[in-house]
């Protein structure tokens, strides 16, 4: 069965420091990958997404994630992070099956101080 | 478009009891799915939906049941609430590549 796993359970940062979230997957063949946020007390919200193409991808608000294959990776960065960054990060991956299931890494709740 | 909705935002149950969470969206999205978020345990998922009609099991479907006679509704059902079903209850639906979330239902069972 496919996994996600995502490293840092919790991260504290201050303002304008730069963030990195570690997200490796295990499956062999094609996948779709995403990052979701989930902002205190609200829902979650997709930040970004690969299906193909440019494994450098940019999502909303400054983030961006690179797709690297050989590694079963799909980090999540952002240059300079902000107080308003603060919330949970879940890495999700669907195997291109023609339906969306997904399978949600355990989530990164990041803390950043102002 | 109010999006995915769900009710109640909140509810506490006493072992035994049975409720169903109501949810609902207004995107005539095929796809829909319930999802339980416990902590530092990431999302799992319970009952998705195809389409009207149609619904089958998702990683942890023990203990919940579901229907889906509208397209626009997938209510999840709990018939014997047991403390292992304490969690954050999220729905969501989809027509393609991205899944568009509700709000969350907070259950207790005491």
């Amino acid at each position: 069965a496919q996994s996600v796993s995502q490293h840092n359970h919790h991260v504290i940062l201050s303002e304008a420091a730069s963030l990195e979230l570690g997200c490796n997957y295990s499956y062999g063949g094609t996948v779709n990958l995403f990052w979701y946020v989930q902002y205190p007390g609200q829902h979650l919200q997709l930040l970004l997404k690969y299906f193909s193409g440019d494994p450098l991808v940019k999502g909303i608000k400054g983030f961006e994630a690179e797709f690297i294959k050989s590694k079963f990776s799909f980090n999540l960065r952002k240059p300079s992070v902000q107080w308003s960054d603060t919330a949970e990060y879940f890495c999700a991956v669907n195997v291109n099956t023609g339906f969306q299931k997904l399978v949600f890494g355990t989530g990164t709740r990041l803390l950043v101080s102002p | 478009n109010a999006g995915v909705t769900q009710t109640p935002k909140f509810r506490i149950l006493k072992i035994g009891q049975s409720m169903t969470l109501q949810c609902t969206q207004d995107m005539n999205h095929n796809y829909m799915y319930w999802y339980r978020q416990d902590p530092g345990m990431g999302l799992k998922l319970i009952y998705y939906s195809v389409g009207a009609g149609i619904t089958d099991k998702g990683e942890v479907p023990n203990g919940y049941n579901v229907s889906r006679s509208t397209t626009e509704d997938f209510p999840l059902r709990l018939e014997l609430a047991a403390p292992s079903q304490t969690s954050v209850y999220f729905c969501a639906s989809s027509l393609g590549d991205e899944q568009f979330f509700g709000p969350g239902t907070r259950l207790t069972v005491l």
